[in-house]
């Protein structure tokens, strides 16, 4: 199957810094991409879909200005938590849709974010 | 809006037996996606599902596409510790590719020691 990688796999920030989260495809080519979030015991929730070349596409509810998404190559889409908070502490895992014909997604192992 | 229910919440099992969970819907799906989740990790896919009445095996896994397209199952057979985790059922929204995809809540299986 396709391999997503995801980096930092955790970090522990202040309150109020912005912070960083890059997905990449390694052996084929993205043009959508998607983010969720996970809460504790919970399922995953889509934040929004990265499209390669144009804006994302946010999910109802989430704020477009607090997590910005850049999708700024065929391999690359880069989430930014901007003035995080400890409510925004989560677990953000990526995807992307695998490289056949079927619409099955591949998911990066997950950034673990905790702002203190 | 679409949704997905999944059952049972949690399972609690002992090594060795077999497993079985499921998966409805109120709306059609094209394609049925089963995962799994460790704690900590990323999902990683198990079984798609692309045919009504498909049934596909992977391993110890078999999953089945309902033949009325809005339900799936998963099995899993002889379970092993490593079965421990969180097993999702998702479908896409469209046809595409590209399309988003949503999840049910989850079953979460645990072995007694």
């Amino acid at each position: 199957g396709a391999v997503v990688s995801q980096h930092p796999s955790w970090v522990i920030c202040k309150s109020g810094t912005s912070v960083k989260i890059e997905c990449r495809s390694l052996d084929f080519q993205a043009t959508t991409m998607f983010w969720y979030r996970q809460f504790p015991k919970q399922s995953l929730m889509l934040m929004a879909t990265s499209n390669e070349g144009s804006k994302a596409t946010y999910e109802q509810g989430v704020e477009k200005d607090k997590f910005l998404i850049n999708h700024a190559s065929l391999t690359l889409s880069t989430l930014t938590v901007t003035s995080a908070h400890p409510e925004d502490s989560s677990f953000y895992i990526c995807s992307a849709p695998g490289f056949g014909s079927y619409n099955e997604q591949f998911f990066g192992p997950g950034t673990r974010l905790t702002v203190l | 809006g679409q949704q997905l229910n999944q059952s049972p919440q949690s399972m609690f099992i002992q090594e060795g037996e077999d497993v079985s969970m499921n998966c409805t819907s109120s709306s059609i799906f094209n394609t049925w996606l089963w995962y799994k989740q460790d704690p900590g990790e990323g999902p990683v896919l198990l079984i798609a599902l692309y045919k009504a009445g498909e049934l596909t095996s992977n391993g110890r896994l078999t999953a089945q596409f309902g033949i009325t397209r809005k339900d799936s199952f998963l099995n899993i057979s002889a379970s092993i510790p490593s079965d421990v985790g969180i097993y999702f059922c998702a479908g896409p929204l469209g046809g595409f590719r590209d399309d988003k995809i949503i999840f049910g809540k989850g079953t979460r299986l645990h072995i007694l020691p």
